[in-house]
């Protein structure tokens, strides 16, 4: 299995444009989770999905912020606009259930610089 | 979630048992424990998770204290690799919560 798999490595993009990160889960996981990473805040979770169902999107920051997983293989978090302060690495990450949940895998992170 | 206390840092030598604690005092009873941890600049990568027993798998060893107020990862061996930010936290959610970790140095 390659892993969860993230793309775009490195996003540069101007402060007001749209940023949309892609994530690939495990296959057979039924977990995704999206996590966003800085030195000040260090690591947040923003939304998990479960079966491809949003199930808290607590930590999403504001209303700029969205994420939708159309199905089992594919996950996006855009920022629309995007702001330098959303400058950050963002994880996404994947597990499963069997009663309790297992260790998540994490891919390699997105990092985005808003300038 | 409960909340887990690490120390900040420590360095351990190669070839030497490091033991990293962790503090979770407030834990209920159906919470489990969970170890992280992330080199620099990848991923958090998942290590170990413990209920009540004492849990070991290929890259280490979890020890549960009796009370479940504390718990202990060990790695075994430690290499020059094992320089990372170590997490534990605590929860019977699907979702876990990183705090500040313990910084660990493995030198030479």
């Amino acid at each position: 299995d390659a892993g969860v798999i993230q793309s775009p490595r490195h996003e540069v993009t101007e402060m007001g444009q749209e940023v949309t990160l892609r994530c690939k889960p495990i296959s057979g996981h039924d977990y995704l989770f999206w996590y966003r990473q800085t030195m000040m805040r260090g690591l947040e979770l923003l939304i998990y999905f479960n079966n491809n169902v949003p199930i808290d999107d607590s930590g999403m920051p504001e209303d700029r912020f969205s994420a939708k997983m159309p199905n089992a293989s594919f996950s996006t978090l855009k920022i629309q606009p995007s702001e330098p302060r959303d400058s950050a690495v963002y994880f996404c990450a994947s597990s499963y259930h069997t009663g309790v949940l297992r260790g998540y895998t994490f891919g390699s992170g997105t990092r985005l610089t808003v300038v | 979630d409960a909340k887990t206390t690490q120390p900040p840092s420590m360095d351990c030598a190669e070839g030497r048992a490091a033991n990293l604690p962790c503090n979770h005092s407030t834990i209920s009873g159906n919470e489990y424990v969970y170890w992280y941890r992330q080199i620099h600049s990848q991923g958090p990568q998942y290590i170990i998770h413990g209920l009540k027993n004492n849990e070991t798998n290929e890259m280490a060893s979890l020890i549960i204290t009796e009370d479940r107020k504390s718990s202990t990862l060990i790695l075994p061996h430690a290499t020059l690799r094992d320089t990372a930010v170590y997490y534990c936290i605590v929860t019977n959610d699907y979702k876990l919560s990183f705090g500040a970790g313990t910084t660990v140095t493995v030198r030479a």
